[in-house]
């Protein structure tokens, strides 16, 4: 079975940090992984999509890696500001999963002034 | 166009009383997907159809869930005989393409059922 981990499960850093969150899996037959963000009480907003023959993505203060060999991902964010605060998810579709996706529990950010 | 729209934000239903939630994907996605996100927790996976087929429903908890997409956009899923475990947020995603690997998936914001 699938198993996708964050760590951490919840931070909090003073405005202006570069952060870095972890996403682990346990099946390297991944098709890509993707990074969601989560406002409370809202859905979740795609942030970058890498491919598996990729290994990052880049869209502005974030970064994103793939290592499928070592079965992990990593969430850069550059000069971190109060609007970053939300919960980051992974998730990824594995073999035979018709693009399924299987979530990672997530890490809560809060990012104070 | 418009994102991914659900109906209702919240529903509060008694125990025993059957539900139904509603998802108007994408104009134009192929393929839609249903998850339940508990409090806390990533969202897990229920059912997927592609058009109107349902491919894949191993992830349904039991057989008082039902989901379909008759005409292949919108799609209900009905909750039959609801319990107070079936409390959690239900999403509803969709994509443009068929096989959809390299497709992102696009959330609505969720229904949020309360069972009392």
């Amino acid at each position: 079975k699938q198993e996708v981990t964050q760590i951490p499960a919840a931070l909090s850093v003073p405005e202006g940090e570069n952060l870095v969150l972890n996403c682990s899996f346990t099946d390297s037959a991944i098709y890509n992984l993707q990074w969601f963000r989560q406002d409370p009480g809202k859905g979740l907003t795609s942030l970058l999509l890498i491919q598996s023959s990729q290994r990052e993505q880049t869209s502005g203060r974030l970064n994103a890696s793939l290592d499928k060999s070592s079965g992990r991902s990593t969430l850069y964010i550059a000069a971190s500001q109060p609007g970053d605060s939300a919960t980051y998810l992974c998730a990824g579709p594995f073999s035979g999963g018709y693009n399924k996706l299987i979530f990672g529990a997530g890490t809560r950010l809060a990012v104070h002034p | 166009g418009a994102g991914v729209s659900q109906s209702p934000r919240y529903k509060v239903a008694k125990r025993g009383q059957d539900v139904a939630l509603r998802c108007d994907p994408i104009s134009g996605h192929v393929s839609l997907f249903w998850y339940q996100q508990a409090l806390g927790q990533g969202p897990e996976f229920l059912t997927y159809f592609q058009n109107e087929a349902q491919l894949d429903k191993s992830g349904l908890p039991s057989d008082r869930f039902f989901a379909e997409r008759p005409e292949g956009s919108v799609s209900t899923l009905k909750i039959q005989r609801t319990q107070q475990e079936d409390s959690a947020v239900y999403l509803c995603a969709s994509s443009l393409e068929r096989t959809g690997y390299n497709q992102p998936q696009h959330f609505g914001d969720g229904t949020r059922l309360s069972i009392l």
